[in-house]
């Protein structure tokens, strides 16, 4: 089984900072990470993902994330950020082989102010 | 936008009742699946269905149910509602089981008094 922590619930930053977002992530397997963004009143709209290769990835809107193996981590990071990013955002993994369901962290929501 | 389409968009139905939420897959695609959204939690998987047939399903009692149809269009049944199944529903459509490439809907937004 597949579990996803993401510690901080809220998030607030002021516009143009650097903001950070922690995911971790436990499995018995090899997993697939990703992160998904959710405005209000919306679907999941898909960041960025791991699948393999690279550990830096690269995604929409201008984030990235770096797969960790060794600490099971896979944190959100953008260099500055814009009202517009103001959302909830998710991580979630699904095992490599064999069924693959996604598995949702809570959530962390994003607060960007001016 | 990404061609999931779910209806309706708010719900409202009593405790007991029956309800049937609709999903229209993105062209193409052969796999949907289905999440709840409880209020200020993550997605939950409820179940998968690939070429019409349930191929893999989460941590749900049986009255949730589902159909998907020969259009990969699908339906998600919830029988007998409960105060706890008010959420956001959500549905994804892929070509095959590839979560890499899972698209998903805006979602149905019940809720059960």
């Amino acid at each position: 089984a597949q579990s996803v922590t993401q510690l901080d619930s809220q998030v607030p930053v002021f516009e143009e900072a650097p903001v950070e977002l922690r995911c971790n992530y436990s499995s018995s397997v090899s997993v697939y990470l990703f992160w998904y963004v959710q405005y209000p009143n919306q679907g999941l709209q898909l960041l960025l993902k791991y699948l393999s290769g690279s550990t830096l990835v690269k995604g929409i809107n201008g984030f990235e994330a770096e797969f960790n193996k060794s600490q099971t981590s896979f944190h959100l990071r953008k260099p500055s950020v814009h009202i517009s990013d103001t959302a909830e955002y998710f991580c979630a993994v699904s095992p490599t082989t064999g069924f693959q369901k996604l598995v949702f962290g809570t959530g962390t929501r994003l607060l960007v102010s001016p | 936008e990404t061609g999931v389409t779910q209806s309706p968009t708010h719900l409202i139905k009593t405790r007991g009742q029956q309800v049937t939420l609709r999903c229209s897959s993105q062209s193409g695609h052969n796999t949907v699946s289905w999440y709840q959204q409880a209020l200020g939690q993550g997605p939950q998987f409820i179940f998968q269905y690939y070429r019409e047939e349930e191929n893999g399903r989460g941590n749900f009692p049986p009255r949730f149910s589902g159909l998907q149809f020969p259009n990969y269009s699908s339906e998600l049944n919830v029988n007998a509602l409960e105060l706890d199944d008010s959420a956001l529903y959500l549905c994804a459509s892929s070509l095959g089981q590839l979560n890499e490439k899972l698209f998903f809907g805006s979602g149905t937004q019940l809720s059960v008094l």
